[in-house]
């Protein structure tokens, strides 16, 4: 079936790094997705990888791909407030599949 | 280059009503998909077009409709509302290469409250 899943909450100290996990369940997923949401705003894709790849790096960003386990995980560094949004992972077979969203809140 | 952009913004309609919602894709994009997402949760796809047709269907009832028009804009049609269509609906396109689909450019939505 098809199920992206991801928890649902996640608070990090302001210059530290976060990191959000998610699972997938579909193989045939060509890419993979990060996006973000803000408040009251449409999604902003933040990153993809191609499945073929295990890590992709974009400045803050990192990407990783354990495709065995189905696993993926987006770490971003040096954490600022203008992080906070919820991050959706996200898988294609097709089309895109999005997990619930995991809220990232920064503390000071 | 203006991105998606969808029309209106917000609605707010009653129960038993019909509905459409408009989208116009990011300029290069001839595929377009809607996604409905409620509150608190990640966006479940509705349906998605190309070449004026239906290409995949989510599992939403035939009270959603929509269309494609040849310069690619898209419509999102609801019929006999209920509250619980009460949601963001957001609006993705992408551009088709080889029948593979890559980066999709979501709009901001329309939020449609149902009371």
């Amino acid at each position: 079936g098809e199920d992206v899943e991801q928890s649902l909450f996640l608070s990090v100290r302001e210059g530290d790094s976060s990191v959000i996990n998610c699972t997938y369940t579909d193989s045939s997923s060509t890419y993979l997705y990060w996006y973000k949401q803000e408040p009251g705003a449409g999604l902003q894709l933040l990153t993809y990888i191609f499945s073929n790849m295990d890590m992709k790096q974009d400045q803050r960003l990192t990407v990783l791909l354990n495709k065995k386990d189905k696993h993926l995980s987006l770490r971003i560094a040096d954490t600022q407030t203008g992080d906070s949004a919820i991050y959706f992972c996200a898988e294609t077979p097709g089309k895109i599949i999005f997990g619930s969203g995991t809220r990232l809140s920064i503390r000071p | 280059d203006a991105g998606v952009t969808q029309s209106p913004t917000h609605l707010i309609k009653t129960r038993g009503q019909q509905v459409t919602l408009r989208c116009s894709p990011k300029s290069g994009h001839d595929t377009v998909s809607w996604y409905q997402q409620a509150l608190g949760q990640g966006p479940q796809f509705i349906f998605q077009y190309y070449e004026e047709e239906e290409r995949q269907r989510g599992n939403f009832p035939d009270r959603f409709s929509g269309h494609q028009f040849p310069n690619y804009s898209s419509e999102l049609n609801v019929n006999a509302l209920l509250l619980g269509d009460s949601a963001l609906y957001l609006c993705a396109s992408s551009p088709e290469w080889d029948g593979k689909i890559y980066g999709y450019t979501f709009g901001s939505g329309t939020r449609l409250t149902v009371v």
